[in-house]
């Protein structure tokens, strides 16, 4: 199975500051990552997929690029409500659609 | 509105099964593959199984195989997972979810339900 590693696994930041987090997977998945978003007691939210594509309704503020193994998601202009937990998926190789161990983004 | 809607959770005893229903609503159920995720405690999302769109196929994490059966009825536009066997690490919000494209089971999630709540627990 691949595996997922998402750094940092936490970070702290202001509003208005760029945040940027990062997602390796263990062999190459092409642009087969998905990123999603959590709030506490919610389900999780589709942000990003195909690494790069922004999801129907998503703020521009949130991008993300990369492929192979390698990808990451900008918070260009951090806002009070993205203060959450960010996960990365793959979907490329199958069973199982692996998820990396998220990111939590808090109130510096 | 596209909607999922899940139910048939509960606290369970360890060795005991429960039904996992998911009710779809808003697209076409039929055309999309269909998953089920779940997230123990505390803790990150775990990809459970999918199926296809007429059920031909079924994916499975090895931790489950042999205890859960995904399973889907498109006339009810439902979504199901028969969950046997249980074990205490079993225990998770379990969420539905469905497949953005719906030609291909690569494909990210883009609707979630909320969740039900699988407790096994003695």
């Amino acid at each position: 199975a691949i595996r997922i590693t998402q750094s940092p696994s936490s970070l702290s930041a202001s509003t208005g500051d760029r945040v940027t987090i990062t997602c390796r997977a263990s062999q190459g998945i092409s642009s087969y990552l998905a990123w999603y978003q959590q709030k506490p007691g919610k389900a999780p939210k589709l942000l990003i997929y195909a690494a790069s594509t922004l999801q129907s309704g998503v703020p521009s503020r949130f991008s993300g690029s990369g492929s192979g193994t390698d990808f990451t998601l900008t918070i260009s202009c951090l806002q009070s409500e993205d203060f959450a937990t960010y996960y990365c998926q793959q979907y490329y190789s199958y069973p199982p659609f692996t998820f990396g161990p998220g990111t939590k983004v808090d109130i510096k | 509105e596209v909607q999922l809607v899940e139910s048939g959770g509960g606290l369970v005893q360890p060795g005991g099964s429960l039904r996992l229903s998911c009710a779809a609503s808003g697209f076409t159920f039929s055309s999309y593959w269909m998953s089920w995720v779940r997230q123990a405690p505390g803790k990150g999302l775990e990809w459970v199984a999918n199926i296809k769109q007429d059920g031909s196929e079924k994916f499975y994490v090895d931790s489950v195989k042999g205890r859960f059966t995904i399973s889907r009825d498109n006339a009810k536009n439902s979504l199901y997972l028969q969950v046997n066997s249980l074990r205490a690490e079993d225990t998770a919000v379990y969420y539905c979810a469905k497949s953005l494209v719906g030609a291909t089971l690569r494909a990210a999630f883009d609707i979630w339900g909320q969740g039900t709540m699988v407790t096994v627990s003695s």
